[in-house]
């Protein structure tokens, strides 16, 4: 079955740089999209990215300078990569196969 | 970036029909979603371009509208949706969410 699961460091020191890897099983990366969004504690959902099954890439246009999203596809996985890290980036963090499987997430602290 | 306005919260007893709003800044044609999150938990995906139902999900929800006026329905309501409803639209990029519904059942 389809199946998805973030990964990644709890705590992150300000101003440095976060990388999540997103591990997927049951379906392929180059049939399927792959988003990531976030959600900070108590608050709503903020799509970040996506990453097409093409490979071609989208960012939300209030992160996209910081923001690099990539694969592998030998591997099903998928990355994320954001620098210059403040508290307001602390969040659940998500991947979600289409909109319709999502991960698990993981909790992602912004603090020194 | 088109701003998804809902109701922050509604509460209905079982057995009643509910419905949630959300309405678009812009037009985002029929590329609206709805998702279900309970605490602790990850969104599940309830309909899809507006009045798809997605598969396992049961058929007392139901979408509706295009443009910028949509509706998510629960008809009947059971003590087990307790949680917040989300809309979503993929029209326009960025893709955005609403703030979120957070339903009480009595």
């Amino acid at each position: 079955q389809v199946q998805l699961k973030e990964s990644g460091p709890g705590l992150v020191q300000p101003s440095q740089t976060l990388s999540l890897t997103c591990t997927v099983s049951g379906f392929s990366l180059t049939s399927n999209s792959v988003h990531w969004v976030r959600q900070p504690p108590g608050k709503g959902l903020e799509w970040v990215g996506a990453i097409w099954s093409g490979g071609s890439t989208d960012y939300n246009s209030a992160l996209k300078s910081r923001l690099s999203i990539s694969r592998d596809t030998s591997k099903s996985q998928v990355f994320l990569k954001m620098n210059s890290l403040q508290t307001e980036d602390t969040a659940i963090y998500f991947c979600t196969a289409n909109w319709g499987y999502w991960g698990q997430g993981v909790m992602v602290t912004v603090s020194s | 970036d088109t701003v998804l306005t809902q109701s922050p919260a509604l509460a209905v007893s079982p057995g009643e029909r509910v419905t949630i709003s959300c309405r678009a800044s812009e037009s985002v044609s029929t590329l609206m979603h709805w998702y279900q999150q309970k605490p602790g938990q990850q969104p599940t995906l309830l309909i899809y371009l507006a009045s798809n139902l997605e598969s396992g999900v049961p058929a007392r929800f139901s979408g509706s509208g295009s443009g910028t006026d949509f509706t998510l329905t629960i008809d009947p309501v059971e003590a087990d949706d307790t949680a917040t409803y989300y809309c979503q639209q993929s029209w326009n990029d960025p893709f955005t969410f609403g703030s979120g519904t957070k339903l009480e059942i009595k």
